[in-house]
């Protein structure tokens, strides 16, 4: 079945760095979205991406989706406090009928 | 708009017992999902429905059965509940901009 991979796991950065979390999957994806979980929270919906090597940005966070439609990455500039939280992508090889998430990246901000 | 409302927030089980977790939106969507969260391994899809009336299973579906009350009512049943169960449980909802909507979560402890 198919499978999405997300890296790291894990990332601890200082406020004001940069943070990056990459996804890829082992099938070519119709769609990507990108989701947001803070600490205790339920996941919230940031960005949906559609065609091949679209980059879209929403204030300090940039999404892009690769030219195969098999990997995509959220880059965050200039880390805050409120950024903390896990953020997972999620694809679909078809409609986005049934999304396939990826094990999330947990980022922590040290202020 | 409540959104997505889950109930019960908490839950505490022993092996064998069984219950059903209650979803409802009211957001007029048509297609539900129930998801577990585990730690490291992000959202698994266990069942989902596409409209009123269907049912599929999603990745993890053994040990669960779900019911589509009716257009807004979405439940999560156990059976005979097992400690491998002990999850976070969330539902969802999809509009036609394939954004999902998730609830508040059900966080189930099962002894």
């Amino acid at each position: 079945g198919q499978q999405v991979m997300q890296i790291p796991q894990y990332q601890h950065v200082q406020e004001g760095e940069d943070f990056t979390t990459y996804c890829n999957s082992s099938t070519t994806l119709s769609n990507i979205q990108w989701y947001k979980q803070r600490p205790g929270g339920h996941p919230v919906f940031l960005i949906q991406l559609v065609k091949s090597g679209e980059v879209k940005k929403q204030k300090r966070l940039t999404f892009q989706f690769g030219e195969a439609k098999k990997n995509s990455s959220l880059h965050i500039t200039a880390t805050q406090t409120t950024d903390v939280g896990t953020y997972f992508c999620a694809g679909s090889p078809g409609s986005a009928r049934q999304l396939t998430f990826g094990s999330g990246t947990q980022l922590t901000v040290l202020p | 708009n409540a959104g997505v409302t889950q109930t019960p927030k908490f839950q505490v089980l022993k092996t064998g017992q069984s219950m059903t977790l209650q979803c409802a939106q009211d957001m007029n969507h048509n297609s539900m999902y129930w998801y577990r969260q585990d730690p490291g391994m992000g959202l698994r899809l266990i069942y989902y429905s596409a409209s009123e009336g269907t049912t599929d299973k999603g990745e993890v579906p053994n040990g669960y059965n779900v019911s589509r009350l009716n257009k807004r009512e979405f439940s999560l049943r156990l059976e005979s509940a097992a400690p491998s169960q002990t999850s976070v449980y969330f539902c969802a909802s999809r509009d036609r901009a394939d954004i999902q909507y998730f609830g508040a979560g059900t966080r189930l402890s099962v002894l």
